[in-house]
């Protein structure tokens, strides 16, 4: 089991450009969920995808956008790069019956914004 | 509004020796779950520990035990017989049913040789 997995692991962007993060979840989990961690802080919530659709979504603009796929790996898309936006990003999977679970982390894709 | 806090920015222990990581959190919800997770440079969220709220018995791990305090809402993580492989970032996090993670910004545990 290769657990989950996100791509790439290191990102360098220009200001305003877009950005693309993609993340295959550990094998039989059907919810991701993405979270962003600034340097020195905790994982924050940008939100969560289920059946191919957004469940909740945390306290993010519209420039952050998601998707999810049949298979249920997902992406991440920020348009308008911020020099702000430069963080870790954090892909987490779970499964969507099992309410006591705890979510599985990748390594995380380190976006800089320049 | 859920949330978590951590007042330790930065803890120390000894090697060998015993470390409590203190954790408080707020939620409306009754049934809910607690973690510890621990966070090394390389960078990988590892689940350390978790509680269900429903169970009255500490949960323990091998070296990592909580003190779950309900009315409190205290959920501190010990740490005993530290290693140097412990050295890293411990996040409090609180889930409720099928909602988001919530995490505390975290605590930094150094560990001396």
């Amino acid at each position: 089991d290769a657990g989950v997995t996100q791509s790439p692991t290191h990102l360098i962007k220009t200001r305003g450009q877009q950005v693309t993060l993609r993340c295959s979840p550990k094998s039989g989990h059907d919810t991701v969920s993405w979270y962003q961690q600034a340097l020195g802080q905790g994982p924050q919530f940008i939100f969560q995808y289920y059946e191919e659709e957004e469940r909740q979504r945390g306290n993010f603009p519209d420039r952050f956008s998601g998707h999810q796929f049949p298979n249920y790996s997902s992406e991440l898309n920020v348009n308008a790069l911020l020099l702000g936006d430069s963080a870790l990003y954090l892909c987490a999977s779970s499964y969507s019956d099992r309410a006591n679970t705890e979510a599985f982390f990748g390594q995380g894709t380190r976006l800089t914004v320049v | 509004a859920q949330t978590v806090t951590q007042s330790q920015p930065e803890m120390s222990v000894q090697e060998a020796e015993t470390v409590t990581l203190s954790c408080t959190y707020d939620t409306s919800e009754s049934d809910y779950y607690l973690f510890w997770y621990k966070q090394p440079p390389s960078r990988q969220m590892i689940l350390v520990i978790r509680q269900e709220a429903y169970k009255q018995q500490n949960a323990t791990e091998n070296r990592f035990s909580v003190n779950f305090q309900k009315a409190a809402k205290s959920f501190s993580l010990k740490i005993s017989d530290s290693q140097l492989g412990d050295a890293a970032m411990y996040f409090c996090a609180l889930k409720t049913s099928y909602d988001k993670v919530i995490f505390g910004p975290g605590t930094s545990l150094s560990v001396i040789p």
